[in-house]
């Protein structure tokens, strides 16, 4: 199975700042890389699928970008609702995998 | 809006048994392909099952293949999943999620129900 491994396990900023958070896989996922968010107790939420594609709602502040093994989630300008769990995940191939999470905490 | 509401989770010994349901609503279920996804503190987050539409196209992840089963009722807006020969790793949140376009994308999530293992 794709391993995803996420970097870093926990990013501290400031509101206002800009985020950037990384996925590498073990093997190339092509464009198949999705990206979701996770607030304590609620269930992960769909933010970008297929690297670059922000799900309805999502704003412009959050982008995608990466191919084959290599992808990043970019947040301009950070929101304080943005701090948060943000997991990666492949579908590539199955199983579908996720990466471990990276807190961005402020 | 749409709605995915999990039940059936609970504390069950090792070994045991338990069934999962997801009451689907605000959608037309029959149209898309529906997924479980579980979650734990040690594991992280882990795609178990996925089943399409009509319930044809199913496969599951290997930690769960022989002791799981999807299953879906169209008729009933529900989503299922038989939980056989339980162990302390199968311990998590039980999510149930939506993929808009069967592709393996989880668009919609219910609020997860808890499956705790344990003697």
């Amino acid at each position: 199975e794709i391993v995803l491994t996420q970097s870093p396990a926990t990013l501290s900023l400031s509101p206002g700042e800009t985020a950037t958070l990384s996925c590498r896989a073990s093997q190339s996922v092509r464009t198949y890389l999705v990206w979701y968010q996770q607030k304590p107790g609620r269930a992960p939420r769909l933010l970008i699928s297929d690297t670059s594609n922000r799900a309805t709602g999502i704003p412009a502040r959050f982008s995608g970008s990466g191919s084959g093994t290599d992808f990043t989630l970019t947040i301009s300008s950070l929101q304080p609702e943005d701090f948060a769990v943000y997991y990666c995940q492949q579908r590539g191939n199955w199983p579908y995998t996720f990466g471990q999470g990276t807190k961005l905490e402020i | 809006q749409v709605q995915l509401v999990e039940s059936g989770g609970g504390l069950v010994k090792p070994g045991g048994s338990l069934r999962l349901s997801c009451a689907a609503s605000g959608f037309s279920f029959s149209d898309y392909y529906m997924n479980w996804i579980r979650q734990s503190p040690g594991k992280g987050l882990e795609w178990v099952s996925y089943i399409s539409a009509g319930g044809i196209t199913i496969d599951y992840g290997d930690s769960v293949r022989g002791r799981f089963t999807i299953s879906r009722d169209n008729a009933k807006n529900s989503l299922y999943l038989q939980m056989n020969d339980l162990s302390a790793e199968d311990t998590a949140v039980y999510y149930c999620a939506r993929d808009d376009h069967g592709a393996g994308i989880a668009h919609h999530w219910g609020q997860g129900t808890l499956v705790t293992v344990s003697s």
